[in-house]
């Protein structure tokens, strides 16, 4: 069956990246695009950006340009999502999802907690 | 850039009732809305796509309808596990969520 299991919460200060890693099993990786969100609790769901597994192509919420970058590593089947310079406003749930138009699978999401 | 809007922003129900939650686009989006479901501490489960179209293992109590700006997630016969957010989203160019529906039960 389809799984996507997403990397472990993470604790970090003001200024620092963090690499966010999405493994999945179950389908075939390289066919389908992958989606990420963010989520501040208590809040509805930002869409962040989109990577095609096949060709690694991308495309960006506005919003998330210069914050977000997304790859795919397909010899693992694995998407990581690297957010630069984080800032309390970064502290959010991180999801990943697969992108089939709609998002029909999800990761149990990663909470990303900024602070000094 | 479209705006999707929900409402209302809370509901409260008793089992068994009949609730009826709407999505309203600010332009024109066709078919292309999904309904999610997402209960404290868990990711979005997929309810409905392009509109009407259940997905697979959903309960058939629950129905989605409309087309062009106006949308409406239905439950028919609300049970107890269906107390959650529920938030409709535009499918394709820069998916946009709704600011979501709380659904609480008496």
């Amino acid at each position: 069956q389809v799984k996507l299991q997403q990397s472990g919460a993470e604790l970090v200060k003001p200024g620092v990246s963090v690499k966010l890693s999405c493994k999945t099993s179950g389908y075939t990786f390289s066919t389908i695009y992958m989606s990420w969100f963010k989520q501040i609790p208590g809040q509805s769901i930002e869409w962040i950006g989109m990577i095609y597994a096949g060709d690694g192509g991308t495309g960006y919420n506005q919003k998330f340009k210069g914050k977000a970058t997304l790859t795919v590593d397909t010899s693992s089947s694995t998407a990581y999502m690297y957010l630069s310079s984080l800032t309390t406003e970064d502290s959010a749930v991180y999801f990943c999802a697969r992108h089939n138009n709609y998002f029909d699978y999800w990761g149990q999401g990663v909470m990303v907690t900024v602070s000094s | 850039n479209i705006v999707m809007t929900q409402s209302p922003k809370s509901m409260s129900i008793s089992v068994g009732d009949r609730v009826t939650m709407t999505c309203e686009a600010s332009q024109n989006v066709q078919n292309n809305i999904a309904w999610y479901q997402q209960k404290p501490g868990q990711s979005p489960k997929l309810l409905i796509y392009y509109a009407s179209n259940r997905y697979n293992g959903v309960p058939d109590r629950f129905t989605g309808s409309g087309y062009g700006t106006d949308f409406t997630l239905t439950i028919n016969s609300v049970q107890a596990e269906d107390a959650a957010f529920y938030y409709c989203q535009r499918i394709y160019n820069s998916p946009t969520f709704g600011g979501g529906t709380k659904l609480e039960l008496k």
